[in-house]
């Protein structure tokens, strides 16, 4: 069985601000982890994704996570938060032949002027 | 320019109408998924299609079919709705299952009063 929990439904950054939204999972085997964005009105699109070549992993919009295997954690962060990040994050897990990736419950950012 | 397109954007129905979300991707995609996103829930994968002729239920089938005649369409049927599957639906599609990045059409919000 695999999880994924967010923790904090809701985060508020000044604009600047390092943002930082955590993400645990949990997978029996080495999984694939994801981090997806949700502006208003439109799909998810993909940020980032960790498939085991490096643990740091760069997305766009200058987000960055880092795999950490001893935590089962791969938080998300971006060191200067943009008006234009806020949004909500999903991140998810999968695994080759698993048929759907698991999605946590997602963090709405609002960046505050 | 690789899309999942989703109609209608937006739909009100009425309980017990049969309604039909359609969805198609142009990126020869063999997977493909339909989630609904509810408040605090996430996204939760209600029926999977692998290939042509091939579906599959997902973590919340009750009330949804689907079908998948041709490898680009994958249309959502709801035969009776009820005002519980007031939902936002999302379709998505990706060269694999677990492992590989999922693409998004932009959602459909249904209300059913």
């Amino acid at each position: 069985a695999q999880s994924v929990t967010q923790l904090g439904s809701h985060v508020s950054v000044s604009e600047g601000a390092l943002v930082l939204l955590r993400c645990n999972y949990s997978s029996s085997v080495p999984p694939y982890l994801f981090w997806y964005v949700q502006y208003p009105n439109q799909g998810l699109q993909l940020l980032l994704k960790y498939t085991s070549a490096a643990t740091l992993v760069k997305g766009i919009n200058g987000f960055e996570a880092e795999f950490k295997k001893s935590e089962t954690s791969f938080h998300l962060t971006k060191p200067s938060a943009h008006m234009s990040d806020a949004a909500e994050y999903f991140c998810a897990v999968g695994r080759t032949g698993r048929r759907a990736l698991t999605f946590g419950s997602g963090t709405r950012l609002q960046v505050q002027p | 320019e690789a899309q999942v397109t989703q109609n209608p954007r937006y739909l009100i129905t009425v309980t017990g109408k049969k309604l039909t979300v359609t969805c198609s991707q142009n990126m020869n995609h063999e997977y493909m998924s339909w989630y609904r996103q509810d408040p605090g829930l996430g996204l939760r994968q209600i029926y999977y299609s692998m290939n042509v002729e091939v579906t599959d239920k997902g973590d919340v089938p009750e009330g949804y079919k689907v079908s998948r005649k041709e490898k680009r369409n994958f249309p959502l049927i709801l035969e009776s709705p009820s005002p519980n599957q007031t939902s936002l639906y999302f379709c998505a599609s990706s060269l694999s299952q677990g492992a590989a990045e999922a693409f998004f059409g932009q959602g459909t919000r249904l209300t059913v009063v």
